[in-house]
C-alpha cells in the first residue's frame, strides 16, 4: 500500500515551453502532497505544500507563478513549471500523506525534466 | 539555511564492512527519519526515530538519536554491493509553528564487492 506514482518519469522540453508533471497516490487518499526539487548530488528541496481544494503554500524564494501547483482532488496534484529554462533542469519529487502531518510521507519516483 | 549537515559527503566500503553516516540538525524536532536513494530513482523510508528515544534497530540498521547534540547516526552492518545509494536524514521540525520536513545533505555509499 501506500504507492504514489509520477508521470512523466522524463520530460525534454525547450526554453519558454510549460510542462506539467502529475503527482498520483495510488491507493489512498491524500490530504497532503509536497514537491521537492533535487539538483544533482544535492538533498531534496521543499518547493511547496499543497492541500486538496486548496491553495499551495510556497517555501521561500520559490516563485509562485512560476512553478503552478494544482491539488483538484484527493488522489491527484500537479507541478506545472511555466516558461521553463535551462535552470529549472531539474529531478522533482512528489509526497504524499494522509494525515496532514509531514510524519508519514510516501514519495514518487520523481521526474527528470531537461528544459534546452 | 535549516537544512542538516551529514557526514562523510561520500563512503566507500568493501562488502561486509560496516557503514556509518552521522546527521547533524539544528532545530527542535519531533521525529528523524532516514531514507536512501538509489541514483535517479525517488526515496524509500528507512527508519523513523521519536525525539523521546535513543536507539532503534531494524534489520542491520541501527539509528541512534542524541537530542543533547542534535545529532543522528545510521549503522548499517555487513554492507551489500546493492546498499550503493545516497542515504538522507530527514527531521519533522518545528519552525515558527509551522512543521516540514527538512532533509540533510546526504551522505553517497558505494560499496564494492
Amino acid at each position: 500500500g501506500a504507492v504514489v506514482s509520477q508521470h512523466p518519469s522524463w520530460v525534454i522540453c525547450k526554453s519558454g515551453t510549460s510542462v506539467k508533471i502529475e503527482c498520483r497516490s495510488l491507493d489512498f487518499q491524500a490530504t497532503t502532497m509536497f514537491w521537492y526539487r533535487q539538483f544533482p548530488k544535492q538533498s531534496l528541496m521543499l518547493m511547496a505544500t499543497s492541500n486538496e481544494g486548496s491553495k499551495a503554500t510556497y517555501e521561500q524564494g520559490v516563485e509562485k507563478d512560476k512553478f503552478l501547483i494544482n491539488h483538484a482532488s484527493l488522489t491527484l496534484s500537479t507541478l506545472t513549471v511555466t516558461s521553463a529554462h535551462p535552470e529549472d533542469s531539474s529531478f522533482y519529487i512528489c509526497s504524499a500523506t494522509t494525515s496532514g502531518s509531514r510524519t508519514e510521507q510516501y514519495f514518487g519516483p520523481g521526474t527528470r525534466l531537461t528544459v534546452t | 539555511s535549516q537544512q542538516g549537515e551529514e557526514d562523510p559527503q561520500a563512503l566507500s566500503i568493501q562488502e561486509g564492512e560496516n557503514a556509518t553516516m552521522n546527521c547533524s540538525y539544528k532545530t527542535s524536532i519531533n521525529n528523524l527519519q532516514w531514507y536512501r536513494q538509489n541514483s535517479g530513482r525517488g526515496l524509500v523510508h528507512l527508519i523513523l526515530i521519536r525525539s523521546n528515544e535513543r536507539e532503534k534497530h531494524s534489520g542491520r540498521l541501527r539509528v541512534t538519536l542524541d537530542t543533547s547534540k542534535k545529532s543522528s547516526s545510521l549503522l548499517i552492518t555487513a554492507s551489500r554491493a546493492a546498499d550503493t545509494a545516497s542515504y538522507f536524514c530527514a527531521t519533522d521540525a518545528i519552525t515558527g509553528g509551522y512543521n516540514k520536513l527538512i532533509f540533510g545533505a546526504g551522505t553517497r555509499l558505494a560499496v564494492h564487492p
